[in-house]
């Protein structure tokens, strides 16, 4: 069984368009985050959310929002497209609190804004 | 903001060698993890540590967090062809209610067979 996954896989779409990408996780985590990864490969944190708290990056655009329906799903909304959302996008999740903290990922979402 | 600095950038080694990468930081961390990707893929966590001085192993690789809390160490003895990719450190401190996963900006492993 996949632990986190995301859909859709790969995400090719016009600039200006709407488009939101999904996450599950059936580790039972309280928390769960989306990373941006650029094409130098750094992985960046963009949001962590759990029914508490979302904390947001300070520097994701307000065109980036996320969406949580229940304790397993963190879904990723992105408005007005543009040419430099065009990354890797991935989604993780962790147990909120206690000593383990670590991290699971998903296989990634490549958008591609043309 | 933390930092984490993650050597070397890249290693291209021989089939069989040894390899050792680590991260170092000038902040504190409570939790070292090393993740290593494969192309088109997520990350994938090989080892976690939780305490200064922790050497832990899973299999051919060994890691260690800093007795300082301020680096940590991952090695692959035996290199395999399979064990090719880039390999990320991870720190996370506990600040605030969900803490702050920091990433190294990884290591690329190339092994000729």
């Amino acid at each position: 069984d996949t632990a986190v996954s995301q859909t859709p896989k790969y995400l090719v779409t016009q600039m200006g368009n709407d488009k939101s990408i999904k996450c599950e996780q059936n580790l039972g985590h309280d928390t769960m985050y989306w990373y941006k990864q650029d094409s130098k490969k750094f992985l960046k944190i963009m949001f962590s959310y759990n029914n508490k708290e979302l904390i947001i990056n300070e520097t994701v655009p307000n065109r980036f929002s996320p969406k949580s329906p229940d304790k397993a799903h963190l879904n990723l909304h992105i408005n007005s497209l543009e040419l430099g959302d065009s990354a890797v996008y991935f989604c993780a999740s962790s147990h909120a609190y206690g000593g383990e903290k670590t991290q699971y990922f998903g296989p990634g979402t490549r958008l591609l804004v043309l | 903001g933390q930092q984490l600095n993650q050597s070397p950038q890249s290693m291209f080694i021989q089939e069989g060698e040894d390899v050792s990468m680590n991260c170092t930081s000038s902040s504190i961390f409570n939790t070292w993890l090393w993740y290593k990707q494969d192309p088109g893929e997520g990350p994938v966590l090989l080892i976690a540590l939780y305490k200064a001085g922790e050497l832990t192993s899973n299999g051919r690789l060994t890691a260690q967090f800093g007795i300082t809390r301020k680096d940590s160490f991952l090695n692959i003895s035996a290199s395999i062809p399979s064990d090719v990719g880039i390999y990320f450190c991870a720190g996370l401190s506990y600040g605030g209610s969900q803490g702050n996963l920091i990433f190294g900006k990884g290591t690329k492993l190339s092994v000729k067979p």
